[in-house]
């Protein structure tokens, strides 16, 4: 089945500092990846849908200057956190769909930041 | 509106079976899939049902009746392993998935 791969899977920064996290479909062409946070014992949270060679589509609430996203390759989108704050700390997760037929959404390992 | 409700955590008894329900509100459909999720994991797909009826994969099976807007997740034969959240999530008309908050799923020896 298809494969997503997410990088990295663990990281700790110091506040005040900008972290990127990487997402790569591994076997077909996603034009377009879905970051989610996901906050202890509660569900996905859609933060942002990234299109490739457009801006990103940010959910309410969600600030665009804060997470940076990028979508430069038909395989690759980027989330970067910038000026990470301790309330930032969550579990990062991406997710493609295979543009060929609207069926599962594949994800990727999770990145759990923690921003001491 | 949109909207997707699913317990929020259900215990069962290893060797036993559960069934875990989500009822949907939408006004366009494309599906509906149930995912499992480990702590601290990401979700792993498990069931798509986009018509109506029973779809058997193994000890899990998934039930869908659109015109009620429901669905279940049933497992058969629990073991110890299957002790995880479980993610029910509708495709909406524009193929967007909307998730439910998850059930946590206990399995007592």
């Amino acid at each position: 089945g298809a494969v997503v791969s997410q990088h990295p899977s663990r990281v700790i920064c110091k506040s005040g500092t900008s972290v990127k996290i990487e997402c790569r479909s591994l076997d077909f062409q996603a034009t377009t990846m879905f970051w989610y946070r996901q906050f202890p014992k509660q569900s996905l949270m859609l933060m942002a849908t990234s299109n490739e060679g457009s801006k990103a589509t940010y959910e309410q609430g969600v600030e665009k200057d804060k997470f940076l996203i990028n979508h430069a390759s038909l395989t690759l989108s980027t989330l970067t956190v910038t000026s990470a704050h301790p309330e930032d700390s969550s579990f990062y997760i991406c997710s493609a769909r295979n543009p060929e037929g609207h069926t599962e959404a594949f994800f990727g390992q999770g990145t759990r930041l923690t921003v001491v | 509106g949109q909207n997707i409700d699913q317990p929020t955590e259900m215990t069962a008894t290893e060797g036993a079976i559960v069934q875990i329900n989500c009822t949907y509100q939408t006004s366009g459909f494309n599906g509906l899939f149930w995912y499992q999720q480990h702590a601290g994991e990401a979700p792993t797909f498990l069931s798509y049902n986009v018509l109506d009826g029973l779809e058997e994969k193994g000890r899990f099976s998934s039930f869908l009746s659109r015109s009620k807007g429901y669905s279940y997740l049933l497992l058969k034969e629990l073991q110890m392993k299957d002790s995880a959240s479980y993610l029910c999530a509708f495709q909406d008309s524009n193929y967007q998935l909307i998730w439910g908050a998850g059930t946590k799923l206990i399995i007592k020896p």
